[in-house]
């Protein structure tokens, strides 16, 4: 069974840093690209960030473009997010997906002073 | 960026009766479409993808059809459970989402 579960989420500062963690498990994680999707509180999905198998292709979505780094341990079968520069608007549950089926329950991220 | 546009926002319908869920792409995403049911303090459910293809699980009130840039999520047979936000979702080119339908009772 395909588990995804998401940690490092909480309470930061305005143009505070935060760290995701998202552990991948009944799958070869190397195998697989992986993405993170964002919801604010009453809003809809947003698309975050992609990665490839290997790390060789990466992209972001404008909103998040030179502030959030995605990044992968193929080895501790890990995915990562990196955010930096934090925004009240980037206050949401943070997802991580393996494709359209396979999403995580979200760990939540408030931006606020 | 490829946008997706979903109408209505908001749709009424009562118990047992037909719900027609529409979703544009600014381009052709081809058949790379996905649908999503998403109930509050859930994460989103997979009913369709291949515009057409029902998840596993999901049960045969739910289909989709369409293709390049005009699809529809029809719901043939309302029932409680049924009620939520719906999404639908391009994976032609990335992930791009659309606003959400959410379904509520008439």
């Amino acid at each position: 069974e395909v588990q995804l579960v998401e940690s490092g989420g909480g309470l930061v500062k305005p143009g505070g840093s935060l760290r995701l963690s998202c552990a991948a498990s009944g799958f070869t994680f190397s195998s697989y690209s992986m993405n993170w999707v964002r919801q604010a509180p009453g809003k809809g999905l947003e698309w975050v960030s992609s990665i490839s198998s290997s790390s060789s292709y990466i992209y972001y979505a404008d909103s998040v473009k030179g502030r959030f780094t995605i990044s992968r341990d193929n080895a501790k079968n890990s995915l990562y997010l990196q955010m930096n520069s934090l925004r009240a608007e980037d206050t949401a549950v943070y997802y991580c997906a393996r494709d359209e089926e396979n999403w995580g329950q979200g760990t939540l991220v408030t931006v606020s002073s | 960026e490829i946008v997706m546009t979903q109408s209505p926002a908001t749709l009424s319908v009562s118990p047992g009766e037909r719900a027609t869920l529409s979703c544009r792409a600014s381009q052709s995403v081809s058949s790379n479409l996905a649908w999503y049911q998403q109930k509050p303090g859930q994460a989103p459910r997979l009913l369709i993808y291949g515009a057409s293809t029902r998840a596993t699980g999901i049960p045969a009130r739910f289909s989709g059809s369409g293709s390049g840039t005009e699809f529809t999520l029809t719901i043939s047979s309302l029932q409680s459970e049924d009620f939520a936000v719906y999404y639908c979702q391009q994976y032609n080119n990335w992930w791009t989402f659309g606003q959400g339908t959410k379904v509520e009772i008439k």
